[in-house]
């Protein structure tokens, strides 16, 4: 069964920094665009930003840029999406969800990882 | 980068059809044919519905189906059930080489 898996809940303090993950079998994300989407409560979806499948190019939503990284281990199947400079406007739920070569849709998520910022 | 335009909300009786609209610019939905439609129930994950504007992915009902003119993409559903009591999520690939969600429909069956 394919299945990307994310990680835990996270609690933050304002002005932190937090490291989400986001691991799938090698099959699942070779090849594959891995995308950050996050959803505020009560709020429509808003792409985040995405990681190329070699890991070596990267686009971010204009208003994220400076603060928010994606990287990619391919020795382990594992994207990282780390976001600094927390507020409490970055509470949501974070997905991550594959883009399989190049074909410009998102058919595969994982379950999601809730953020809370609160001080 | 600013939402795409959707209505907040769309209703229908079971049987009938509805249609859903999302209005980019011409720098996403006028410029690609990369629309994507989701479907999101509550408290879930979404689901891919619709893509590259009119394609449905195997499983999703030909009851859904998604068409573009100009800056604005469209889906229908036809033969309105309860199961697609939902939110519905227009996205666009655009020429920044990003993406951007439309602002949701819930979509209600009387």
């Amino acid at each position: 069964q394919v299945q990307v898996v994310q990680s835990g809940a996270e609690v933050k303090k304002p002005g932190a920094s937090v490291k989400l993950s986001c691991k799938a079998s090698a099959d699942t994300f070779t090849n594959a665009y891995i995308h950050w989407v996050r959803q505020a409560p009560g709020q429509w979806l808003e792409w985040v930003g995405l990681i190329s499948p070699g890991g070596d190019i990267t686009y971010y939503a204009q208003k994220f840029q400076g603060r928010l990284t994606v990287t990619r281990d391919t020795s382990t199947t594992t994207v990282y999406m780390e976001l600094r400079s927390l507020t409490s406007e970055d509470t949501a739920v974070y997905y991550c969800a594959r883009e399989y070569s190049g074909s410009f849709q998102f058919d595969l998520w994982g379950q999601g990882t809730l953020v809370i910022v609160s001080s | 980068q600013s939402p795409l335009t959707q209505p907040a909300s769309v209703s229908g009786s079971p049987g009938q059809s509805i249609t859903i609209s999302c209005t980019g610019t011409g720098s996403d939905v006028g410029a690609y044919s990369y629309v994507s439609w989701y479907q999101q129930h509550p408290n879930k994950v979404p689901k891919l519905m619709i893509y590259g504007v009119n394609n449905r992915p195997s499983g999703v009902s030909n009851r859904f189906s998604g068409s573009k003119s100009g800056n604005t993409a469209s889906l229908s559903i036809s033969g309105l059930q309860a199961e697609d009591e939902a939110d519905y999520y227009c996205c666009s690939h655009t020429n920044s080489h990003t993406y951007v969600f439309g602002t949701g429909t819930k979509v209600t069956v009387l």
